[in-house]
């Protein structure tokens, strides 16, 4: 099971964008990478998920290099209600694709705290 | 339901009592998982439910936990004889299994205190 790092915590302010980086070196051919976001007292929470290159939805970006070792979560213009813990999980490809989406491992994830 | 649930959303046990937490996940979804958190770390996988398969029990930290999911819908995480640091949000969530993006959905979660 591919293993991710991330920074611990991260601090930004009001309107910046907010970039979150993953490494992910033993990343296997069928494994995908998701983005979870988690507030305090509740569950963790879909972000994004992506497998190679760019990938944008309505709330952040996803960036992965050629090389798929590393991933990129951007947030545009954060908010004070964006602090929250993010995690970036490696897993199997959904069963639809022939993966057997066994046991996802989360890292630690990374606490971002947007101040005023 | 619209998402999953779990209860009790609180449990307060004496060292030494046996617990079951429960998970009714989203209808349809066919793998299902559970996790625990303890105060401020990460995620700590316990195990997966995929469909009929055997589950996928690595995760669990000693045999004093085991969990079962009856029809392939509503899944038990029993506790048996709980210690002090078994004291955790413990989390379950539920996917599809199949489709493009394997997204898990979590409950709430259940707050495990051992005292």
């Amino acid at each position: 099971l591919a293993k991710t790092t991330q920074p611990i915590s991260m601090d930004s302010y009001e309107g910046q964008e907010v970039n979150i980086t993953c490494s992910h070196n033993n990343i296997a051919t069928n494994d995908y990478i998701t983005w979870y976001q988690q507030f305090p007292s509740q569950g963790p929470r879909f972000i994004i998920q992506g497998y190679k290159t760019k990938v944008t939805n309505e709330v952040a970006s996803l960036f992965i290099p050629a090389d798929r070792k590393s991933s990129t979560l951007s947030l545009p213009r954060v908010s004070l209600s964006d602090t929250a813990v993010y995690y970036c999980l490696v897993g199997d490809a959904p069963r639809y694709y022939g993966g057997s989406q066994g046991n996802l491992i989360f890292g630690k994830g990374t606490k971002l705290s947007v101040k005023p | 339901g619209a998402g999953v649930s779990q209860s009790p959303s609180n449990k307060v046990t004496e060292k030494g009592k046996d617990v079951e937490l429960r998970c009714d996940p989203i209808s349809g979804h066919t793998a299902l998982y559970w996790y625990r958190q303890s105060l401020g770390q990460g995620l700590e996988f316990l195990i997966y439910f995929q469909g009929n398969s055997a589950p996928d029990k690595s995760g669990l930290p000693s045999d004093r936990f085991s969990a079962e999911r009856t029809g392939g819908s509503v899944s038990t995480l029993t506790i048996q004889r709980t210690q002090q640091e078994d004291s955790a949000v413990y989390l379950c969530a539920s996917s599809r299994g199949t489709g493009a993006s394997g997204e898990l959905f979590f409950g709430e979660g259940s707050r495990l205190t051992v005292l």
